[in-house]
């Protein structure tokens, strides 16, 4: 069955260290996005790609950097991590504009300590 | 920054009772109004997607309807279950994929 997996589940990283959290779908979907989830905000926009070599930056892209060299993937960069970057982060896709649903990963916890 | 609200923020409700929350977003560059579903410690999994205005799309007992000149949509559900409680989370896609902060249901046996 198709899917879309994220990697690691959890991480522990330190301060100022650079980290790539991972999303792979099998749906060959054009769309794909980053999201953080936290207390009281609920899913934040991070980055976002409707094909390959295009990335847009989100609501909350600030110290985060994606990149798309293919359909399948799209990983998630942290060049400096802070811990105001720990949070749990959601990696989703969609085929359409809009008019399909988001499919979701299982979700990535990461802290920065 | 796209505004996209949902009301209230958490409700409690007793087995068999009906409720709806709602989901205000831009009335304008419209494209989609999506709602989800999501359970602690999984991942949010669709209802609707919703792109016309005057929608309305029904899944067993949850309903959901979409205004698009008023920028509002309503999801109903009727005689929640405990296996109800969940968050709800309605997106609005018009540039991009924005996520209203979502109502948390608990729903009581």
């Amino acid at each position: 069955d198709a899917e879309i997996t994220q990697s690691p589940r959890h991480k522990i990283t330190e301060t100022g260290r650079q980290v790539t959290l991972a999303c792979h779908q099998t749906w060959n979907h054009n769309n794909m996005f980053w999201y953080r989830q936290d207390l009281g905000h609920g899913l934040r926009l991070i980055h976002y790609s409707y094909g390959v070599h295009d990335t847009n930056k989100g609501e909350v892209s600030d110290g985060y950097s994606v990149s798309r060299s293919n359909t399948e993937d799209l990983p998630l960069t942290l060049e400096s991590a802070a811990s105001s970057q720990t949070s749990v982060y959601f990696c989703a896709s969609s085929f359409g504009r809009g008019n399909t649903e988001a499919f979701f990963g299982q979700g990535t916890r990461l802290t920065v300590v | 920054i796209l505004n996209v609200e949902q009301s209230p923020q958490s409700l409690h409700v007793q087995e068999g009772d009906s409720t709806n929350f709602t989901c205000s977003f831009p009335s304008s560059n419209f494209y989609a109004l999506h709602w989800y579903r999501w359970e602690t410690a999984k991942s949010p999994e669709a209802l609707f997607v919703m792109t016309l205005n005057g929608d309305e799309k029904k899944k067993g007992r949850i309903s959901a309807t979409l205004n698009t000149k008023e920028g509002y949509s309503y999801l109903y559900i009727k005689g929640s279950q405990p296996e109800d409680s969940a968050t709800y989370l309605c997106a609005f896609i018009g540039q991009n994929f924005v996520f209203g902060p979502g109502t948390r249901l608990s729903v009581l046996p």
